[in-house]
């Protein structure tokens, strides 16, 4: 399968704060998302980027396929912010296989 | 409007009592997945169907399984539940095809407390 790591683990943010949280694959992918894990457990579709770059709001994101990375950008951050970021891909020859990040842990403070 | 639907939220069972979750949805979706997260990690991926072809992943345990009686429903049946097995279940969706290029849709989960 596709090895995918996320960076930092854990962050803590002063609202208003921006950050920049991080996805590394292992192969090349054509299937990309974005989700946030809410405090109650529920994964909310952010982002579908295998390449290029989309912005939604305060939320962003940039997926370099060639070097195997993608960024998630969130600006002006929010208590409402909070929660569990996960990044999981799809390779062409994984099937309808989704393997997903360690995640990133993000606390923001008011 | 909900569009993956889990039941129950909260799951209670004793030790060794078998229970079955259930996941529906109203997106027509081909593929359905069931993946079990435990506290602080990431999602992990049981199985999943494409229509009615069952894909296992290959370090399932065999206490664990899946029916899939029509393209709605999935059900996902935990045969002798040990305290282990604890954890938050989440079916997702997702519309599937060759190039597996659209996106997963989760329900709300379904946490599961073993006694």
């Amino acid at each position: 399968g596709i090895q995918v790591e996320q960076s930092p683990p854990d962050l803590i943010l002063q609202e208003g704060a921006n950050s920049t949280l991080r996805c590394n694959f292992s192969d090349s992918v054509n299937n990309l998302q974005w989700f946030h894990q809410n405090p109650w457990g529920q994964l909310i579709n952010l982002f579908y980027i295998p390449s290029g770059t989309k912005q939604n709001g305060r939320l962003s994101a940039t997926t370099v396929a060639t070097e195997r990375y993608s960024l998630l950008y969130i600006s002006s951050s929010q208590t409402t912010d909070s929660g569990v970021y996960f990044c999981a891909v799809g390779g062409a020859n994984t099937g309808n296989q989704f393997y997903f990040g360690t995640g990133t842990s993000l606390t923001v403070i008011p | 409007d909900a569009m993956v639907i889990q039941n129950p939220r909260y799951q209670v069972t004793q030790f060794g009592k078998p229970v079955t979750l259930s996941c529906s949805q109203t997106l027509n979706h081909n593929v359905m997945y069931w993946y079990q997260q435990k506290s602080s990690q990431a999602p992990k991926l049981l199985f999943h169907y494409y229509d009615k072809d069952f894909n296992n992943e290959a370090d399932t345990p065999d206490n664990f399984q899946s029916r899939r009686p029509n393209t709605s429903f999935c059900f996902l049946d935990i045969r002798s539940p040990g305290l282990g097995d604890a954890a938050m279940y989440l079916c997702a969706t997702s519309r599937g095809g060759f190039a597996s290029t659209d996106t997963q849709y989760f329900g709300p989960g379904t946490r599961l407390t073993v006694l």
